[in-house]
């Protein structure tokens, strides 16, 4: 099992760019979850998907934010257009149904400049 | 709505010594906990979940944690650390919705220092 894997690892890109995130569940897992982490506001849930549908995403901070999961093993976040203030380090997360037990990704460091 | 208090921000403890870190919660219903530490670098990983039955939870790496309900807390202890287990310790709370998870709520973290 190769776990959650996100890519890319790291990001550098300009203000105004749009940045696109990745993220690869574990196979047969149900809930896809991003999370972001920063040091002022810890962990936030940003959305979460059931079966490839958005159940919750009240946290996403803006329209400025997407998310899509087009199929069983994948996903995006897109920032459009991105702001230093979207710096932050961005997780996803898989959970299978009826076990409650999330597995992160590495994560993927995200600097606007 | 749901939250988690990690009164800690950094804690320090020696070698070998025993350890527990605080968490409190906030939530209406019967909360379902869990404990995560990351390292530097690295995402989280899962020390151990409590739902329901015994309030004395097991976890990996030596780790447990007692879960009272009178106190909303649910600390996180080790009899004694090994200087691997200086990371970043994460509680969160949690909703069951519909049979299936609903998002969790993170506090803000517990940075542990081990000194030789």
């Amino acid at each position: 099992d190769a776990g959650v894997i996100q890519s890319p690892r790291h990001e550098v890109t300009e203000m105004g760019q749009e940045v696109t995130l990745r993220c690869k569940p574990i196979s047969g897992h149900d809930y896809l979850f991003w999370y972001r982490q920063t040091m002022m506001r810890g962990l936030e849930l940003l959305i979460y998907f059931n079966n490839n549908v958005p159940i919750d995403d009240s946290g996403m901070p803006e329209d400025r934010f997407s998310a899509k999961m087009p199929n069983a093993s994948f996903s995006t976040l897109k920032i459009q257009p991105s702001e230093p203030r979207d710096s932050a380090v961005y997780f996803c997360a898989s959970s299978p149904a009826g076990a409650y037990g999330y597995t992160f990704g590495s994560g993927t460091r995200l600097t606007v400049v | 709505a749901q939250s988690v208090t990690q009164p800690d921000i950094h804690i320090t403890v020696s070698e070998g010594a025993s350890l527990e870190l605080r968490c409190n919660y906030s939530y209406g219903a019967t909360p379902y906990l869990f404990w995560y530490v990351q390292s530097p670098g690295q995402g989280l990983q899962l020390l151990l979940k409590y739902f329901s039955g015994d309030t004395l939870v097991q976890g990996i790496k030596g780790f447990e944690a007692e879960f009272k309900r009178s106190q909303s807390s649910f600390n996180l202890r080790k009899p004694s650390v090994h200087w691997s287990d200086a990371a970043e310790y994460f509680c969160a709370v949690g909703a069951w919705s519909g049979g299936g998870a609903d998002g969790l709520t993170f506090g803000k973290g517990t940075h542990l220092i081990i000194q030789p």
